[in-house]
């Protein structure tokens, strides 16, 4: 069965700490990325990667930091310096990201609540 | 410059009706316009996509949507809806030419017994 896992699915935090969520695809594509979704609103880019050791900033990158050492995983790490995390966060894959144009394959998500 | 705005935040039928969902958008370039749907506490999934092939683009679960360049709309419908289409429905514009994908803001679709 191919497709993405987010992990968890639920998280707590408490402020002033670090938390790890994890985005592993087996679907074999190049291209991964990081959405937060608030209520009412749509989904934003937070970082996206086109390839192994590469990746780059989106729209809301502040208080967020990534890597992209395996071409199947793409953990997003939700600093002390991010301050308001409290949201659903996304994981996506695509086959490439050069054209932007391809369909992205979602993952469950992972609801980071902040206490 | 891209942006896409979803016209209703909120859109109520009764089950058996038609469902429209509007969409209008701005590109610089041809777009790649998507819609996908996010039923509560999930993961998007694909519903349609359009790529300058054919203006009317069917999708799964029985919805479709049509590109129109010169009204710059690409809304979605289904003839007869069902309950388990309530749900978040997102448009999406992509550049083709570019490096940039835009969600809109979603319309929750509530269908009535």
């Amino acid at each position: 069965d191919g497709g993405i896992t987010q992990s968890p699915k639920y998280l707590f935090r408490k402020e002033g700490q670090n938390v790890t969520l994890s985005c592993e695809q087996n679907l074999n594509h190049d291209a991964m990325y990081w959405y937060r979704q608030d209520p009412g609103q749509g989904l934003r880019l937070i970082y996206y990667s086109q390839i192994v050791n590469d990746f780059q900033k989106g729209d809301i990158a502040e208080g967020y930091s990534v890597s992209r050492e395996k071409k199947e995983s793409f953990p997003l790490t939700v600093t002390s310096a991010q301050k308001n995390p409290t949201a659903f966060y996304l994981c996506a894959s695509s086959i490439e990201s050069s054209r932007f144009a391809d369909t992205q394959y979602f993952g469950p998500g992972t609801r980071l609540t902040v206490l | 410059a891209q942006s896409v705005t979803q016209l209703d935040s909120h859109v109520s039928v009764s089950e058996g009706t038609p469902v429209l969902l509007r969409c209008n958008y701005s590109s610089s370039y041809s777009p790649s316009l998507f819609w996908y749907v996010q039923h509560p506490n999930k993961g998007l999934q694909l519903l349609l996509k359009y790529t300058s092939a054919a203006t009317l683009v069917k999708g799964i679960n029985g919805f479709e949507a049509e590109f129109k360049k010169s009204e710059t709309s690409f809304h979605l419908t289904k003839p007869s809806a069902h309950m388990s289409d309530a749900a978040e429905y997102f448009c999406v514009v992509s550049n083709s030419g570019g490096f940039k994908t835009i969600f809109g803001a979603g319309t929750r679709l509530f269908v009535k017994a």
